[in-house]
């Protein structure tokens, strides 16, 4: 059981380059997000998912796409990277425990650390 | 919209309990969380309180008081591996709408 895993670790872009940063969860859980994490701050919530083939925006969905076409998996696309993007990128998952409860987040990744030049 | 308020930087010492308070204000809500992370590593959940009262697990427990809109995580035994940083958040404004206070760095000291 692997849990949530990310890949990049790492990456360096130029600017204006697009990358698609992976996320993949081996628990059936029906929620998924993604995070950017910027020094002295909490995490900001980018975009999320609550089961295949629903997405919603978060607090800070500009320049990113997602899409959720499995349960397992819920890639984060860079359309043309910024310097501004330069970040910690975590994904994570929780599984709905009843219908229609609000769920937060329980298993994250370990992080992909993005740099833009 | 929602924010959230907790100290920047704690310090304690081994052994000893410590308290980490948060304040918050939110136009929904459906409860509080906390998360540990340590350097350069991936938040990990500690708790979730979504009524009023404590939480226990283990070392760790976790009040809310839905009422004042406050709530704190309250480490007890403190040991050195307990040095991190603690986030709450609150759930609420929708599915998944989660927002993160900008955390508390603990430091046990010997």
């Amino acid at each position: 059981n692997a849990g949530v895993t990310q890949t990049p670790k790492f990456q360096v872009l130029k600017t204006g380059q697009s990358m698609t940063l992976q996320c993949a969860q081996d628990m059936n859980h029906e929620y998924m997000s993604w995070y950017r994490q910027d020094p002295g701050m909490g995490l900001r919530l980018i975009h999320y998912s609550v089961g295949a083939g629903i997405t919603d925006q978060g607090e800070v969905p500009n320049g990113y796409n997602v899409s959720r076409s499995t349960t397992e998996d819920f890639p984060l696309r860079l359309l043309s990277a910024a310097p501004s993007q330069t970040s910690v990128y975590f994904c994570a998952s929780s599984k709905r425990e009843r219908t229609g409860e609000q769920n937060q987040p329980q298993h994250f990744g370990d992080g992909t650390r993005l740099s833009i030049l | 919209g929602q924010s959230l308020e907790q100290p920047s930087e704690v310090t304690a010492v081994e052994g000893a309990i410590v308290q980490i308070n948060c304040t918050y204000q939110t136009s929904g809500f459906y409860g509080l969380s906390w998360y540990q992370q340590h350097d350069g590593g991936a938040p990990t959940f500690l708790s979730y309180n979504a009524l009023d009262g404590l939480e226990e697990t283990g070392r760790f427990s976790s009040f809310l008081s839905r009422s004042d809109s406050y709530g704190y995580l309250l480490l007890q035994e403190l040991q050195m591996k307990d040095s991190a940083s603690y986030f709450c958040a609150v759930l609420g404004g929708g599915y998944q709408k989660v927002t993160f206070g900008i955390g508390t760095k603990l430091q046990v000291i010997p």
